[in-house]
């Protein structure tokens, strides 16, 4: 079954730089896949979701980017702020015998004033 | 804040005891999932139902069970407890059907802690 690698390892950046985390998923290239927002203590939030046949998916200051040739998504926060501090998940649906959705582990961001 | 509920918010059992959690999705979402989240891992997925139908199922025993009632809320149920599923237990909505593609909205999740 799919597997998804997200860096386990924390990213600290300065207020006002381009955050850029990155998600690998093993095998076959999913229809679509998820990134979420998570605050200590509290569920998910969804930010967007990227099909297979897109290349780029845009809102606000985030972009997410797919790739299935390298098997990989990046998720870049423009112009961080302080309240961009948070962990970011990535996640993909599987549709072998029946539905299912993969969360990666996250990556924690941390933005400086 | 999403309209997904989730009861109790805390809940304290001893090992070999069962459980029942309770998950309130957002109006007219008619699919529901639970995933359970361990300390600085991801969520992990253990069932959806659509429809009051198990649509899909994650790499977890028979003792996790779950029901989807007419009105589209959700139990999950977890029989002979044991420490490793002190977890935070979530429960997320959609409407995106049988494949789910769509935007899951969360609940705050329930925190549970067997000793």
């Amino acid at each position: 079954s799919q597997k998804i690698e997200q860096n386990s390892e924390a990213l600290n950046i300065q207020e006002g730089k381009t955050a850029t985390l990155t998600c690998n998923y093993t095998n076959y290239s999913p229809a679509y896949l998820q990134w979420y927002r998570q605050d200590p203590g509290r569920g998910p939030v969804f930010l967007l979701l990227i099909r297979e046949n897109e290349k780029e998916k845009r809102k606000e200051r985030l972009k997410v980017t797919f790739d299935t040739t390298l098997k990989q998504s990046l998720f870049h926060i423009t112009a961080s702020q302080p309240a961009d501090s948070a962990t970011y998940l990535c996640a993909l649906a599987e549709f072998t015998g029946g539905f299912k959705t993969i969360f990666g582990a996250g990556t924690r961001l941390f933005v400086k004033a | 804040e999403t309209g997904v509920t989730q009861s109790p918010t805390h809940l304290i059992k001893t090992r070999g005891q069962q459980v029942t959690l309770r998950c309130s999705s957002q109006s007219g979402h008619n699919t529901v999932s639970w995933y359970q989240q361990a300390l600085g891992q991801g969520p992990q997925f253990i069932f959806q139902y659509y429809r009051e139908e198990e649509n899909g199922r994650g790499n977890f025993p028979p003792r996790f069970s779950g029901l989807q009632f007419p009105n589209y809320s959700s139990e999950l149920n977890v029989n002979a407890l044991e420490l490793d599923d002190s977890a935070l237990y979530l429960c997320a909505s959609t409407n995106g059907g049988a494949e789910g593609t769509d935007t899951q909205y969360f609940g705050p999740g329930t925190r549970l802690t067997v000793l």
